[in-house]
């Protein structure tokens, strides 16, 4: 069956800080990747998806990157927090049909910037 | 904006009690589909429903979908306390490749 970690749990950054989530899918290959963000109250954000190594499609223009160096590894990346970057990062991956298929999520990363 | 609207925001029931959440969307699509998410937690999928049905059913859930009025609509039949949760609807809307989330309603069912 096929997994979804992502690390860490929790994390309080300072402003200006750089920043590094990883996401790992286990168990299927090719899968399309996306990093979203849900701030309190909202709705999901899509920041970033990637249908294969090295594909990166960005959604929002902002001070955060992402990288695939692996068919099954997503990587969000921040060079220097901003406070308005606080929030629920959540990884998820799908079959390559994209939005066909459901959406599996990780259990997400609560990132406070102070 | 493309984002579809669930409602109610916020939905308080007993347990037994039925509950139903609303999702509007504004542009044709490929499909829907509803997920769940714990207090802290992903996102769980829990049903997709294409453009062409307008039912589906997973044990105490069904779907509908109205595309002439560009609603779908979730029922959940005799609601029980570990249903509380918030839901969220995502449009595939048609010659997009990723889904939109709308903000989601909250249920609490209280034993």
């Amino acid at each position: 069956s096929q997994t979804i970690h992502q690390w860490p749990a929790t994390l309080v950054q300072p402003v200006g800080s750089p920043l590094s989530l990883e996401c790992t899918v286990e168990g299927t290959s090719n899968p399309n990747l996306y990093w979203y963000r849900q701030a309190a109250g909202r709705g999901l954000q899509l920041l970033f998806y990637s249908v294969g190594i090295g594909q990166i499609s960005s959604e929002v223009p902002q001070n955060l990157s992402a990288s695939r160096p692996q068919d099954r590894q997503f990587i969000l990346s921040s060079k220097k927090l901003l406070l308005s970057d606080s929030g629920f990062y959540l990884c998820a991956w799908t079959r390559t049909e994209g939005y066909n298929s459901p959406l599996h999520f990780g259990n997400g990363t609560r990132l406070t910037v102070t | 904006s493309q984002q579809g609207e669930e409602d109610p925001q916020a939905l308080s029931i007993q347990e037994g009690e039925n509950a139903t959440m609303n999702c509007s969307y504004k542009t044709s699509i490929n499909n829907l589909q509803w997920y769940r998410q714990n207090s802290g937690r992903g996102l769980v999928h829990l049903i997709l429903i294409r453009s062409n049905e307008r039912e589906k059913h997973s044990g105490r859930l069904r779907v509908t979908l109205d595309t002439s009025k560009k609603s779908s609509s979730l029922l959940i039949t005799a609601s029980r306390a570990a249903d509380t949760a918030s839901y969220f609807c995502a449009t595939a809307y048609s010659g997009y490749s990723t889904l939109t989330f709308g903000k989601g309603t909250m249920l609490l069912v209280s034993p």
